[in-house]
């Protein structure tokens, strides 16, 4: 069992559908991140959160919207997504001092999206 | 160039054997470097961790990072069937983009 736990494990969702993806980390860690991974690619980087504020915003589409309620919780909001957007969606988390981050990612399971 | 690079494989040894996984990386301020294990349909799983230059030892995993060359390797020694997944390295300068290899899939035959 991983120390980042993601909700749920799958999801199959149509492109007018509105979902959310559930995070959540109890080891203290100040930075939180979601990543997306397509079949046979490493993660790609979407959004980090330092001390619940939006942090980096990797030029992802406004169809996912992500929100740290607090330090241990994240969201990802998901709207009129498209079938392209299928992939395994990774929550990760690290620790965080002054901006930085000298600890390494940790990561959930994920979730699997369907999107038809 | 890409920042991280891992030869993708598939990489196939016969139970027992030392597996030897690497990445070379091309930006100097990377300082912390990573190994994670990557079942098929799980998160990445973190095996190993190192800062700077050196080596690292956990059980059958060594990692090694040579800043000279700018390479890092894992070795897995006595490598069993279970240790069949896709290995990624990872690299940070210690800002909150790490920044991964392709990743190299890895079999282990019975």
């Amino acid at each position: 069992d991983t120390e980042v736990t993601q909700t749920p494990k799958h999801l199959v969702m149509g492109m007018t559908n509105k979902k959310s993806l559930k995070c959540e980390q109890h080891m203290g860690h100040r930075a939180m991140y979601w990543y997306k991974q397509k079949a046979k690619k490493p993660p790609e980087l979407m959004f980090v959160y330092s001390y619940e504020k939006l942090s980096i915003n990797e030029s992802v589409p406004s169809r996912f919207s992500p929100e740290c309620p607090n330090s241990s919780l994240l969201n990802l909001h998901l709207h009129a997504l498209q079938p392209e957007d299928s992939a395994l969606y990774l929550c990760a988390s690290s620790q965080a001092d002054m901006g930085l981050s000298n600890s390494p990612l940790h990561f959930g399971n994920g979730t699997r999206l369907t999107v038809t | 160039q890409k920042e991280v690079e891992q030869d993708p494989g598939p990489l196939s040894v016969p139970e027992g054997a030392i597996v030897s996984l690497n990445c070379t990386y091309s930006n100097s301020a990377f300082q912390y470097f990573m190994w994670y294990r990557q079942y098929s349909r799980k998160g990445p799983e973190l095996l190993m961790y190192t800062y700077s230059s050196g080596n690292k030892e956990d059980g059958r995993f060594t990692a090694q990072v040579d800043k000279s060359s700018k390479y890092i390797s894992l070795f897995i020694r006595d490598s069993q069937p279970s240790d069949s997944a896709t290995y990624l390295c990872a690299a940070t300068s210690g800002t909150y983009k790490y920044i991964f290899g392709t990743g190299t899939r890895l079999k282990v035959l019975a």
